[in-house]
């Protein structure tokens, strides 16, 4: 099955520290990957839509200047959380979609998810 | 406004103890349901898509169901470990993001 790979599983920064969290899918390319942000006993909330070799899309209410996103590589997305501040602290989920065949409808995979601790 | 709710919030099993987990949805062209298994601290793992009402998949003692409003997870005489949130997504013809329902934790007694 398709492999979705997060990195780091927990980090714990400084408040105003910036911090990079990678997703990468290992055996297959993704031209979208997605970011989303889970807080405890809560669902996962979209945060913005990465695209390779273009720029990313945010939900509404998502600060696109705090949380930066590249997806320079059709395997490779990055989430760098600028200036972190304690209210970021959160558990960051990718996910990127595998096309299946000809057909529009993809399956979407998952990495391990991020802990965030911004102390 | 596409909605996913799943019901009920919490479930307590015994071992043995069959039941199922529901998904209500409102979405705008269905092209995909999904359901995940999570487990605390880690991400969703993928476990069914369906894609048409009256489509089943089966996987161990799960069993998912479709129709044009909702969408079960049948677990048959469950374990331990299969204790977990369960959530469930769709996915609309707006886009490839998934929505998700806030998920059913199960807890299975031995």
């Amino acid at each position: 099955g398709a492999v979705v790979s997060q990195h780091p599983s927990r980090v714990i920064c400084k408040s105003g520290t910036s911090v990079k969290i990678e997703c990468r899918s290992l055996d297959f390319q993704a031209t979208t990957m997605f970011w989303y942000r889970q807080f405890p006993k809560k669902s996962l909330m979209l945060m913005a839509t990465s695209n390779e070799g273009s720029k990313a899309t945010y939900e509404q209410g998502v600060e696109k200047d705090k949380f930066l996103i590249n997806h320079a590589s059709l395997t490779l997305s990055t989430l760098t959380v600028t200036s972190a501040h304690p209210e970021d602290s959160s558990f960051y989920i990718c996910s990127a979609t595998k096309p299946r065949g000809a057909t529009v409808n993809t399956e979407a995979f998952f990495g391990q998810g991020t802990r965030l601790t911004v102390v | 406004e596409d909605q996913v709710t799943q019901s009920p919030e919490a479930l307590r099993l015994q071992e043995g103890e069959s039941s199922s987990l529901n998904c209500s949805y409102t979405v705008s062209g269905l092209r995909g349901l999904f359901w995940y298994r999570q487990d605390p601290g880690k991400g969703p793992e993928f476990l069914f898509t369906l894609y048409s009402a009256g489509e089943e998949k089966e996987k161990e003692r799960l069993k998912a169901t479709l129709t044009k409003k909702e969408s079960f997870l049948h677990i048959t005489a469950p374990k331990p470990e299969d204790s977990a949130t369960y959530l469930c997504a769709v996915r609309a013809n707006s886009g490839y993001a998934l929505n998700f329902g806030k998920g059913t934790s199960l807890l299975v007694t031995p």
